[in-house]
């Protein structure tokens, strides 16, 4: 089956600091990498996403690659600011039944940036 | 509103009590989505409409899980004789439509269930 997993947390890192959380992935398929972040009192939100091997998904200064030789796609953001605390998702889309996608999502890493 | 919408937010109830939880989905997005998050775990897929049609709920936990999304707009998620181990949050999404594999799905801000 397919699964997802990402470097626990809590992570706790200076203003401006560079960010790296690892996500690695299994599954049978080819699917399409996400992340998702939820800053504190709000609902999931897609934070960037590649839909194959080599594809970069970038947003808001975040970047991950697709790297199908090592089922990896980090997500990395080279300074980090107090206003990037928050939870972050790693999640893979695989085709399901009846032509349906359904994600399927890591444990969560929860950042703190502190000023 | 312009996002997903779920009620209630908070939600206590005793063992052996039924409940119900609400999503409002983005006006016009075919597919719904039902996750269960448990404290300091990933969302779990539930269950999926596409429509009014339920075309996946091989996440139900048991058949005490129901839901329904009879026009094809509202959802509601039921739990019958609810037990300590439901505690959870229950998320729902929503996208335009769930048959392309772009996995962007627009989530509510979720139900906290605890059960005493």
């Amino acid at each position: 089956g397919n699964s997802v997993t990402q470097m626990e947390g809590p992570v706790t890192l200076s203003e401006e600091a560079f960010l790296t959380i690892n996500c690695t992935y299994t599954a049978t398929g080819y699917p399409s990498l996400f992340w998702y972040v939820q800053y504190p009192g709000e609902g999931l939100q897609l934070l960037l996403k590649a839909t194959k091997a080599d594809d970069k998904g970038s947003n808001k200064g975040f970047e991950a690659t697709y790297r199908k030789e090592t089922t990896s796609f980090h997500l990395e953001k080279g300074s980090v600011q107090v206003s990037d605390s928050a939870v972050y998702f790693c999640a893979l889309s695989d085709r399901a039944g009846a032509g349906s996608y359904q994600l399927t999502f890591g444990k969560g890493t929860k950042l703190s940036v502190i000023p | 509103g312009a996002g997903v919408s779920q009620s209630p937010r908070y939600k206590v109830a005793k063992r052996g009590q039924d409940v119900a939880l609400r999503c409002d989905p983005i006006s016009g997005h075919v597919s719904l989505f039902w996750y269960q998050q448990a404290l300091g775990q990933g969302p779990e897929f539930l269950t999926y409409f596409q429509n009014e049609a339920q075309l996946d709920k091989s996440g139900l936990p048991s058949d005490r899980f129901f839901a329904e999304r009879p026009e094809g707009s509202v959802s509601t998620l039921k739990i019958q004789r609810t037990q300590q181990e439901d505690s959870a949050v229950y998320l729902c999404a929503s996208s335009l439509d769930g048959a392309t594999n772009t996995g962007e799905l627009f989530f509510g801000e979720g139900s906290r269930l605890t059960v005493l």
